[in-house]
């Protein structure tokens, strides 16, 4: 079966840097997401990787690596408008997107 | 109308009624999808439809149907409600970006008693 792994929940300090891993198992890789949700709201895009590096947008990355099936999310100078959860989601074969639980990052000040 | 509008934004219904909720989109994507989101679970895809006139199945399909009658509109509807349709409902389309990124709507909340 297709499966997104991603932590449940995690705890960072404002200003500081926070990683947030995601591991998958899919029938084809077409693209890698992340999505930010503030609670009670919509999902946005953050970012999308299909090929192996570093993505770099402001304070935010995006690391893949295909071979591996892995890939993180990296948020420095962490603000408390970070305070959200981030859901990683592949898009397979059939380019259909396979989306993860959430990760439900918690800042404090 | 900018983006994507879900309506109600949130709904009761006892079990057995029939409930649609509304998604209209301006941004003349071609591809419109409804997903729901449960605690502890990813997005999971009710209902897709690549153009207009076409519709498929996703991942729970059992329960819901859609239309796609023009570009703009992608109704969801439960003939007859249960309790396991209790959740948050989201309409999202994309169009012809490299990335194929997802625009989502703020979401219907539906709960069945």
């Amino acid at each position: 079966g297709q499966n997104i792994d991603q932590p449940t929940e995690m705890t960072a300090t404002e200003g500081a840097i926070v990683q947030i891993n995601c591991t998958y198992q899919t029938s084809g890789f077409n693209g890698l997401f992340w999505y930010q949700q503030h609670a009670g709201e919509a999902p946005t895009f953050l970012s999308y990787n299909v090929l192996d590096g570093l993505e770099e947008k402001g304070r935010f990355s995006s690391f893949l690596s295909r071979s591996k099936g892995y890939s993180y999310l990296l948020l420095k100078e962490l603000q408390m408008k970070d305070s959200a959860s981030y859901l990683c989601a592949v898009r397979d074969s059939n380019y259909q997107l396979i989306w993860g639980a959430g990760t439900k990052l918690i800042i404090k000040p | 109308i900018a983006g994507i509008t879900q309506a109600p934004t949130s709904q009761i219904l006892a079990a057995g009624r029939r409930m649609t909720l509304r998604c209209t989109q301006d941004m003349r994507h071609n591809a419109m999808y409804w997903y729901r989101q449960d605690l502890g679970l990813g997005l999971r895809l009710i209902h897709y439809s690549n153009t207009a006139g076409t519709t498929g199945k996703g991942e729970v399909p059992d329960g819901y149907s859609v239309s796609r009658a023009n570009t703009d509109d992608f109704p969801l509807t439960l003939a007859s409600a249960v309790p396991s349709q209790t959740s948050v409902y989201f309409c999202a389309s994309s169009g012809l970006a490299d990335t194929g990124e997802l625009f989502f709507g703020e979401g219907s909340r539906l709960t069945v008693l």
